[in-house]
């Protein structure tokens, strides 16, 4: 089945860009989404791409798509502490439905 | 729009008790997901509803579990009898399938938080 790798864990300083990978083995992917969950919370939509685009920004956040390589990334450009969180990198594949399948987080921890 | 409203927000229960957990998608969604997460497992998607229609159940873990969508407002998620292991935040989230691109996000609720004793 699909699979969806992340790296665990990253540490930055305030006001550094951070980049959080993923990757992916499902070809058929349609969407590719980044979620955030605070502590306690539930998982928030930051944004997405359509797997024909190879990049979006929207304000502090560019999504990189390399579909050749199966490589999703998500830069935060200039990082606060209120963008510690645990992100969540799913893929969508439309013909198997409209089920996402989710890696295992990354938790950013964003040092003062 | 209010969001997935999910309920209750935190369980605390006795082992072998019922379990019930409560979604209102977003007006005008037509697809459901019932999602499970714990720290061992990750995010797992457990069901998943179109038209009210369950689709794929394939992740249901045993026959302890049942989710009903009697009506496009509202779905339930069962879990008869409960046991520690069950133990996790439960998710549900709703989307409006069909849509062109911008459409096809999935909205998920605040999550039921189940602690099993």
């Amino acid at each position: 089945g699909e699979d969806v790798e992340q790296s665990l864990f990253l540490s930055v300083r305030e006001g550094d860009s951070s980049v959080i990978n993923c990757t992916y083995t499902d070809s058929s992917s349609t969407y590719l989404y980044w979620y955030k969950q605070e502590p306690g919370a539930g998982l928030q939509l930051l944004t997405y791409i359509f797997s024909n685009m190879d990049m979006k920004q929207d304000q502090r956040l560019t999504v990189l798509l390399n579909k050749k390589d199966k490589h999703l990334s998500l830069r935060i450009a200039d990082t606060q502490t209120g963008d510690s969180a645990i992100y969540f990198c799913a893929e969508m594949n439309n013909n198997a439905g409209n089920m996402l399948t989710f890696g295992g987080g990354t938790r950013l921890m964003v040092k003062p | 729009d209010a969001g997935v409203i999910q309920s209750p927000r935190h369980e605390v229960t006795e082992m072998g008790q019922e379990v019930t957990l409560r979604c209102k998608p977003i007006s005008g969604h037509n697809s459901l997901f019932w999602y499970r997460q714990t720290m061992m497992r990750g995010l797992e998607l457990l069901i998943y509803f179109n038209n009210n229609v369950p689709i794929d159940d394939s992740g249901m873990p045993e026959d302890r579990f049942s989710a009903k969508m009697p009506n496009a407002s509202f779905s339930t998620l069962k879990i008869q009898p409960s046991e520690p292991r069950d133990s996790a935040v439960y998710f549900c989230a709703s989307t409006q399938s069909g849509q062109p691109f911008s459409g096809n996000t999935i909205y998920f609720g605040e999550g039921s938080w189940l602690t099993v004793v």
